[in-house]
């Protein structure tokens, strides 16, 4: 039973470029939720997706966009990349309700230079 | 909104037992969990807590009293790979996860 699959693993991109990143959840998993995490602490929410639409939202702005697809896979786009959007991007998956928590993918390590 | 707080870090030795807490406030508690994470890899669920007590998981135990809006995870016979940061999270009502900032743990010999 394959987990939750992030793809790249690594990626360096300059300043003011676009990045996609892809996540595939958990089977049997149908939520999909993305976090952002900087060196030493903990993951900051982006958003949330659920029948393909966002259905929370963290404290990030408009050039953090998603997208989830009709078999729950999920992609996340940055734009106008800064320097400070160098983090790790863990995605995450979990049952309708939640069910005992996240299934966390490798995440990909985003490094902007 | 919520708020979820933790010591920053900790260090304790082989063997003993170490209690690591978390305190929150949350509009709407839909369950509290523990994550491990070891130095850049995916967090790694521990523990689940919904209801006032305390869980028991092998070396991992969990303690959950909603009234306080606290928790503490206590890990017993540590082990050298047990060096990780331990991370509280709250699932609110709508079913989202937030995060603190972690406990960096490190166990010496």
């Amino acid at each position: 039973d394959a987990g939750v699959t992030q793809s790249p693993t690594h990626l360096i991109k300059t300043r003011g470029q676009q990045v996609t990143l892809r996540c595939s959840p958990k089977s049997g998993h149908d939520t999909v939720s993305w976090y952002q995490q900087a060196l030493g602490q903990g993951p900051q929410f982006i958003f949330q997706y659920y029948e393909e639409e966002e259905r929370q939202r963290g404290n990030f702005p408009d050039r953090f966009s998603g997208h989830q697809f009709p078999n729950y896979s999920s992609e996340l786009n940055v734009n106008a990349l800064l320097l400070g959007d160098s983090a790790l991007y863990l995605c995450a998956s979990s049952p309708t309700g939640g069910g005992y928590g996240y299934t966390f993918g490798s995440g990909t390590r985003l490094t902007v230079v | 909104g919520q708020n979820i707080d933790q010591p920053t870090e900790m260090t304790a030795t082989e063997g003993a037992i170490v209690q690591t807490n978390c305190t929150y406030q949350t509009s709407g508690f839909n369950g509290l969990f523990w994550y491990q994470q070891h130095a850049g890899e995916a967090p790694t669920f521990l523990s689940y807590n919904v209801l006032d007590g305390l869980e028991e998981k092998g070396r991992f135990s969990s303690f959950l009293s909603r009234s306080k809006g606290y928790s503490y995870l206590l890990l017993k016979e540590l082990q050298m790979k047990d060096s990780a940061s331990y991370l509280c999270a709250v699932r609110a009502s709508n079913n989202d996860m937030r995060f603190g900032a972690g406990t960096r743990l490190t166990v010496k010999p």
